[in-house]
């Protein structure tokens, strides 16, 4: 299996700052075919299912507001919050989907307001 | 608009079975694999397993493989997850999502979660 691992924990941020999530994954999602990394994210607020925020690593989801952004390739990989909101506050998971055969998501980070 | 509707909570004795359902509407249910997710109390996501309803070809993480049995039904449009002899550890939310389609195996929709209760 591909182990994805994202640091920190969990992190907190004063309102209008930057968040900055890390996910690294065990071996490349990078297709060399398509150069696409298979690598999504998602936004699980407390009582409710997780939510796609981005694909491809890089690419928003509809609706997803441009504060929202993904980078990275190959094993790194980053989420940011630009301006960090108080309805941000949630816990995040970044995705493999490169291993069809077992995808698998990190262990989340928690982000709070400072 | 696209919605997956997932049965209500169950609350179970250890060696009991269980089945849980999940309806797919506003898509073509047989055209996307549609995936379960296990979250135990507190913690983070699991991928179980996926179906694909269009000829029920099914896929399971190593971890669940003969653990949880994933079906569906594509006349009405459900997927199922089922357990013929629960454990405490199978107490968990326990959520159906839909793929993208087209190689895209992310997770696009998801449902409100089954919390499935596991004490004796």
């Amino acid at each position: 299996d591909i182990v994805m691992t994202q640091s920190p924990d969990s992190l907190a941020v004063s309102l209008g700052e930057r968040a900055t999530i890390n996910c690294k994954s065990s071996q490349s999602v990078l297709y060399s075919s398509n150069n696409k990394n298979y690598l999504a994210w998602y936004q699980q607020k407390p009582g409710q299912p997780p939510k796609l925020l981005i694909y491809w690593a890089s690419t928003r989801e509809s609706g997803v507001p441009d504060r929202f952004s993904g980078s990275g390739s190959g094993t790194d990989f980053t989420l940011t919050i630009s301006s960090l909101q108080a309805e941000d506050v949630a816990v995040y998971y970044c995705q493999q989907y490169y291993s069809t055969r077992s995808l698998t998501f990190g262990g989340g980070t928690k982000v709070e307001i400072k | 608009e696209v919605q997956l509707v997932q049965s209500g909570a169950e609350v179970k004795k250890p060696g009991e079975s269980l089945k849980i359902s999940c309806k797919g509407s506003g898509y073509s249910f047989t055209s996307y694999w549609i995936g379960w997710v296990r979250q135990m109390p507190g913690k983070g996501l699991e991928w179980m397993g996926i179906i694909y309803p269009g000829d029920s070809d099914t896929r399971y993480s190593p971890s669940f493989q003969g653990q949880v049995t994933i079906s569906a039904d594509k006349s009405i449009s459900t997927a199922y997850l089922q357990w013929s002899s629960l454990k405490a550890s199978d107490t968990a939310m326990y959520y159906c999502a839909k793929y993208g389609g087209g190689g895209r195996y992310y997770f696009d929709y998801w449902g409100q979660g089954t919390l499935v209760t596991v004490s004796s």
